[in-house]
Formats: structure tokens, C-alpha cells, sequence
């Protein structure tokens, strides 16, 4: 069964960039839309966007339009997060739908800590 | 944006008894072309990423226990665990896929009474 195994933490500067990927080991994505979404510290969990990694075509929230940029291949998605704030501290998820088109998140990755601070 | 809405935030149950959440979303989240719900529910431990329990309201994933149940339809969903264990404490949220954003509810913390 393929794994999503992603980057490591990150700390970066309110107003900076991060970048962090997510792979698949063992195998490819396959057909099925990956997705990312982020918890804050002690939060529930919230969806940023996904990524057919075949068509290479992203969807958004319109919360992160603009400010969040999802690629992928057939083996490797990135989340790339501009304009950092304070509020952006989050373990950030990436998560396989369990079935084409069918985005409830069977598979998920352990996570990348992203924390922004001064 | 469909918002979900999980009742109660906690709650605490004698090992061997019946757990049961509730999950309210804003509209429908049933999906007219195959006659299924679209709303899943997860377990998150500490420390670990949320687990797929069931999806499509009811459908339990593969290496689910049995006593883990989702049920309802259009707008009122319930997750029950039949016979709670020690290894089910742990945070329970709803998600629904029917219309995107996706969102999830903020949770329901299940402890041992």
C-alpha cells in the first residue's frame, strides 16, 4: 500500500515563503486527487486544496486563493504557502481520497510542522 | 461554505458502553447521482494524523471494528461506537465532500468515565 511521506518542520518569518512536499513511497498517487490540509496547535482541521496529480489541475479555498500554490507529479505533490503569518503555525497534512472523486481522506501523511515566528 | 456543526464537544463513557456524536451540516450533503450522503467521519489520537472510519455516511473502510457505526441522512448524521474500548479515546470529527470547501466539524474528545 502506498505511503505519503512528507518534509520536515519548518520555521520561517511572517512575511516569508515555505515550500514542503509530500511522496508517495512505494509507489504513485495514482488516479486519486491529494490533498493538504493544515490544524493549528490544539485546532480542528481545515482543508486548503487538492490536486489531480494526472491533469496536474489544483482547487483551492477561496480562504487561500492566491496565497497557496499546489503541483504535483505523479509521486510528489508540493504545498507552497506566501505571505506567512503568525496564524499560518499549523501541522500541514497531505491526504489521498479514498476512492476517484470521492475526497474523504483515506491515506495521510505524518504531518509537517510549519511555524512562523519573529 | 457548508458549515458542520458536532454536538457535544466531549463527552465521557464507561468502558463497554455506547458512545454516540452527532453531526449537523448547514444544507443537504446528499448527492442526487448515487443516492449516498456525503459525509465522513475520522478518529485522531494524539500525535497522529486523523483515520478514515466511515465515508459515504455509513460505509466503514476497510479494517474498521464493527463497532464503529455512522447513520443518517441529508442534514442529521451520527457516529456511534457500540461497546467503547480504551483504544477509542481520542478526538472524533464529521467532514463533509458535497459541496467544496470541504469542511469538517470542530470536533468531539471522547475520554474514558
Amino acid at each position: 500500500q502506498v505511503q505519503l511521506v512528507q518534509s520536515g518542520a519548518e520555521v520561517r518569518k511572517p512575511g516569508s515563503s515555505v515550500k514542503f512536499s509530500c511522496k508517495a513511497s512505494g509507489g504513485t498517487f495514482g488516479g486519486f486527487q491529494i490533498n493538504w490540509v493544515r490544524q493549528a496547535p490544539g485546532q480542528g482541521l481545515e482543508w486548503m486544496g487538492g490536486i489531480s496529480p494526472i491533469f496536474g489541475t489544483a482547487n483551492y479555498a477561496q480562504k487561500f486563493q492566491g496565497r497557496v500554490t499546489i503541483t504535483a507529479d505523479k509521486s510528489t505533490t508540493t504545498l507552497e504557502v506566501s505571505s506567512l503569518r503568525s496564524d499560518d503555525t499549523a501541522l500541514y497534512y497531505c491526504a489521498r481520497e479514498v476512492g476517484p472523486h470521492v475526497p474523504a481522506f483515506a491515506s495521510w501523511g505524518q504531518g509537517t510542522l510549519v511555524t512562523v515566528s519573529s | 461554505d457548508i458549515v458542520i456543526t458536532q454536538s457535544p464537544d466531549s463527552l465521557a463513557v464507561s468502558l463497554g458502553e455506547r458512545a454516540t456524536i452527532n453531526c449537523k451540516s448547514s444544507q443537504s450533503v446528499l448527492y442526487s447521482s448515487n443516492n449516498e450522503d456525503c459525509l465522513a467521519w475520522y478518529q485522531q489520537k494524539p500525535g497522529q494524523p486523523p483515520k478514515l472510519l466511515i465515508y459515504w455516511a455509513s460505509t466503514r473502510e476497510f479494517g474498521v471494528p464493527d463497532r464503529f457505526s455512522g447513520s443518517g441522512s441529508g442534514t442529521d448524521f451520527t457516529l456511534t461506537i457500540s461497546s467503547l474500548q480504551a483504544e477509542d479515546v481520542a478526538v472524533y470529527y464529521c467532514q463533509q465532500y458535497y459541496s467544496p470547501p470541504w469542511t469538517f466539524g470542530q470536533g468531539t474528545k471522547v475520554e474514558i468515565k
